[in-house]
């Protein structure tokens, strides 16, 4: 069954650094979204992506926040400068469509600012 | 702005024994309603989604969920549970309009099935 990939699993920086988070969405899927956790704490909307551009972000995304679909397989959620508060785990998930369709989600990467 | 209760941050149940998670609800118009799963150490899994259509919704592992409009609930049920199903459950919602994306969730119910 085709799975939604993420890399890496757990990365740790300081903060003030910039990380890229990898999502590989299932193949023939055409929306894509990013979801965090913090810990102890409900799963929080970031971002969806559809054609090329956003199509729909919380609060949360601010200017630190980016993504980018630079190939036709991967996805990526880029934070430029890190806070203590970033930490959290970051989820991306994957849609055929938007309307009813089900979003199937990756293991995550836990992120870690130090 | 949509949101998700779920009431119970624990449910404790017998192996063998019906369960049940509860979810409310509350978005504009109707909703789209989904159930996930969470193992340790895994990411969020489907088990079963509301659109329209008949109220009770069956999905994986012998899982099922009723949606009550009146009631504005969701709640996951399991006629005989399993020790394997304890896991953490969320349950979330989506606002049925045309550029709407996003699942807002609910804070989480920990099921513990024990032999």
């Amino acid at each position: 069954e085709p799975e939604v990939t993420q890399t890496p699993s757990h990365q740790v920086t300081q903060m003030g650094q910039e990380v890229i988070l990898r999502c590989v969405p299932i193949s023939n899927h055409l929306y894509f979204y990013w979801y965090r956790q913090i810990l102890g704490q409900k799963v929080e909307f970031l971002v969806s992506f559809y054609n090329n551009e956003i199509s729909e972000k919380s609060e949360i995304f601010d200017d630190q926040f980016s993504v980018e679909r630079p190939d036709g397989s991967n996805f990526t959620l880029k934070i430029r400068s890190t806070k203590l508060e970033d930490s959290a785990m970051y989820f991306c998930a994957s849609s055929e469509k938007r309307g009813t369709d089900t979003q199937y989600f990756g293991p995550g990467t836990r992120l870690t600012v130090l | 702005a949509q949101s998700v209760a779920q009431p119970e941050d624990q449910v404790n149940v017998a192996e063998g024994n019906p369960l049940t998670v509860k979810c409310t609800y509350s978005v504009s118009g109707n909703p789209y309603l989904f159930w996930y799963v969470q193992y340790p150490n895994r990411g969020l899994q489907f088990l079963l989604k509301y659109i329209t259509g008949d109220n009770l919704v069956k999905g994986s592992y012998g899982f099922e969920a009723e949606f009550n409009k009146s009631q504005t609930s969701f709640h996951l049920k399991k006629p005989s549970a399993l020790v394997s199903d304890s896991a953490l459950y969320f349950c979330a919602v989506r606002a049925n309009t045309g550029t709407a994306s996003k699942l807002t969730f609910g804070t989480g119910t920990r099921l513990q099935v024990t032999l």
